[in-house]
């Protein structure tokens, strides 16, 4: 079946540590998203990719990284320059523009600093 | 600039209830828009969409939701609410960026 998929489900990081964060599709899209979900918060816009080797901060970009070496994975690393990482992280994906179908997401990854 | 406002943050409902859920947004150009819902313990799901065409719009297990251009409104609609409908909904928009914003969401809790 297509899809995405995230993992880990559960993530536990100690504080000054960087962590990374897996996003893998076989829907053949060409962009792909890194969203934040913190309550009262709906989610936020961390990075996006519309191509290959091509990204675009988004809304909350500081202290996140990403890289686009292959169609399929975007990975986010979660550095230890951002303040406040415990928060549930979602990858989507679109064709390319996504306007009109809209975006397909994963499960999430949750992301503990303790 | 894009954003996308709703206005309730918890709606609590008896079952066969009707529901509606605002939402605005704030985009001068074009705009394409989408209900998702998020149910406990599961990922994002679309419920519905709007890019053109009848402003009217069906989803999913009964959704519906209208979009009024003249007060930048993307209203989501259910006659009769169950509790499985119990979830979180997000309103969203894609606007001249390309990249899909999110409202706050609105939880509901339908109870049986």
């Amino acid at each position: 079946d297509g899809g995405i998929t995230q993992s880990p489900k559960y993530l536990f990081r100690k504080e000054g540590q960087n962590v990374t964060l897996s996003c893998e599709q076989n829907l053949n899209h060409d962009a792909m998203y890194w969203y934040r979900q913190d309550p009262g918060q709906g989610l936020r816009l961390i990075y996006y990719s519309q191509i290959v080797n091509d990204f675009q901060k988004g809304d909350i970009a500081e202290g996140y990284s990403v890289s686009r070496e292959k169609k399929e994975s975007f990975p986010l690393t979660v550095t230890s320059a951002q303040k406040n990482p415990t928060a549930f992280y979602l990858c989507a994906s679109s064709i390319a523009g996504g306007q009109t179908y809209g975006y397909t997401f994963g499960s999430g990854t949750r992301l503990t600093v303790v | 600039a894009q954003s996308v406002s709703q206005h309730n943050h918890h709606v609590i409902l008896s079952e066969a209830a009707s529901l509606e859920l605002g939402c605005n947004y704030s985009y001068g150009g074009t705009v394409n828009l989408f209900w998702y819902v998020q149910y406990p313990g599961q990922h994002l799901q679309l419920l519905l969409k709007y890019f053109s065409g009848d402003p009217l719009v069906k989803g999913i297990k009964g959704f519906e939701a209208e979009f009024i251009k003249s007060k930048f409104s993307f209203n989501l609609r259910k006659p009769s609410v169950q509790w499985s409908d119990t979830a979180e909904y997000f309103c969203a928009v894609i606007g001249g960026a390309n990249n899909l914003f999110f409202g706050t969401g609105t939880r509901l809790t339908v109870i049986p």
